[in-house]
């Protein structure tokens, strides 16, 4: 079952603007992690923050969890042409240890 | 770094074929996963495995199987594919054991087309 449901679906930007992804789930979590996946390849882990967590960075990223409204943010900072990729938010959800439910993704799209 | 592979990137088959789809990890870690990906839908999870010879159903487990007699090895099964099995499949293997261990590293996926 999709429980995270990214907003917006499709995101076009120039280089060097910021990107901002959204995501909303439906349960109680113990974690939301990121994910990053290029046109026909795997996803790569991007990032993860735990529920008692608020906020966290990692290089261009930064990522805000707000249990209160059950969502999460992903921004990219100073965007660039290889970030275009799919993001995807999953989440570890409460009693279900180790198991990612993944929302639909947002496509990102970066121009020069 | 941690590897999982995958044992095609494409395939194609024919509806009633018994298809096996091979995974590798070579970290030691407990937690194995298949799911499939398909447009508009996102990744849904088949099944998993949390030890050696241990499965469990997923959300969408009708139609395939697995199997892991190594810890390193998860194979999914389709025992008579059919054309709505034509997707791309992924597996993913995680440590366990809560917090960091819960990040899941995928291999590069297999594109399965069923004729």
């Amino acid at each position: 079952s999709q429980q995270g449901e990214e907003d917006p679906q499709a995101l076009s930007i120039q280089e060097g603007e910021n990107a901002t992804m959204n995501c909303s789930y439906k349960t109680s979590i113990n974690n939301l992690q990121w994910y990053r996946q290029n046109s026909g390849r795997g996803l790569v882990h991007l990032i993860l923050i735990r529920s008692n967590e608020r906020e966290k960075h990692s290089g261009r990223l930064r990522v805000t969890l707000d249990t209160s409204k059950k969502s999460s943010s992903l921004l990219i900072t100073a965007s660039r042409a290889a970030d275009t990729a799919s993001y995807f938010c999953a989440t570890v959800n409460t009693g279900t240890a180790s198991k990612l439910t993944f929302g639909t993704g947002t496509r990102l799209q970066v121009t020069l | 770094d941690v590897k999982v592979t995958q044992s095609s990137r494409y395939l194609v088959k024919r509806t009633g074929e018994k298809v096996f789809l091979e995974c590798v990890q070579d970290m030691d870690h407990e937690n194995m996963f298949w799911y499939r990906q398909d447009p508009g839908l996102g990744l849904r999870l088949i099944y998993f495995s949390y030890d050696v010879k241990m499965k469990e159903k997923g959300d969408i487990p009708e139609g395939y199987s697995v199997s892991r007699e190594k810890k390193e090895r998860f194979s999914l099964i389709l025992e008579s594919a059919s054309t709505n099995q034509t997707s791309m499949y992924l597996c993913a293997s995680s440590l366990g054991g809560g917090g960091r261990g819960e990040t899941q590293y995928f291999g590069p996926g297999t594109r399965l087309l069923v004729l």
